[in-house]
């Protein structure tokens, strides 16, 4: 068990990037998954929170939502900033403990 | 400010040991479950262990499970996680989260090399 997320996604500058998040009933299907960025050489920060909100900061392009158990991070009018590697971490009640996706590599073309 | 700094982080052989810390400003740090993650360079963010707020309950990946410890001293706003029966697979950059609905603050991370 643990989460599921594609390893690389391009898209091109102002075009929109939706990143997923693969899980189950124990991990997204049951709270819901949050969302990191982290760029190189830098600690991870936080971009949705489990319930999809999104800490104060951080910009209304990005936006998360939930479908079953399986988790989407959508990223409008991509800016070369946004280029990193997002992550996505949920609590996964059969360990019990915390789950966090292999991570995907945006690149903004 | 909300901080978090990690310390303790040095070049140990296999099968030594080595305790890390991770002092907490700016929050009232015993309200708060808090974890340690860690992450070989260049490769994916793993979470390795959290304690309640009262240190009372914790977690661990079954990674670590019976060579890691997680502890916490309130009244010193500090997280520590000791770690035995090092290997290679242990070498990562170690960071200290806060948890509030996800891992909300992180610390810069210290590095621990396993190797001889």
């Amino acid at each position: 068990a643990g989460l599921t997320q594609p390893p690389s996604v391009s898209k091109g500058l102002g075009q929109t990037a939706t990143l997923t998040c693969t899980g189950n009933s124990d991990t997204v299907g049951d709270q819901g998954a949050a969302w990191l960025q982290q760029h190189q050489g830098h600690p991870p920060k936080v971009l949705s929170y489990r319930n999809g909100n999104r800490p104060s900061g951080i910009s209304q392009r990005f936006s998360a939502s939930r479908s079953g158990t399986t988790a989407s991070l959508t990223i409008t009018e991509l800016q070369p900033e946004d280029e990193a590697d997002y992550y996505c971490s949920a609590y996964d009640r059969s360990i019990p403990g915390w789950v966090i996706g292999g991570g995907t590599k945006l690149t903004v073309l | 400010e909300v901080q978090l700094a990690e310390s303790g982080g040095d070049l140990v052989q296999p099968g030594g040991s080595l305790r890390l810390s991770c002092a907490a400003s700016g929050f009232t740090f015993q309200n708060y479950w808090m974890h340690w993650v860690r992450q070989v360079p260049g490769k994916g963010l793993v979470w390795v262990s959290s304690v309640r707020g009262d240190g009372r309950d914790a977690n661990y990946a079954v990674s670590v499970r019976g060579r890691f410890t997680i502890s916490r001293d309130n009244a010193k706003n500090t997280l520590f996680l000791q770690m035995n029966s090092l290997t290679a697979e242990d070498t990562a950059i170690y960071y200290c989260a806060r948890e509030a609905d996800s891992f909300d603050i992180w610390g810069q991370g210290t590095m621990v090399t396993v190797s001889s």
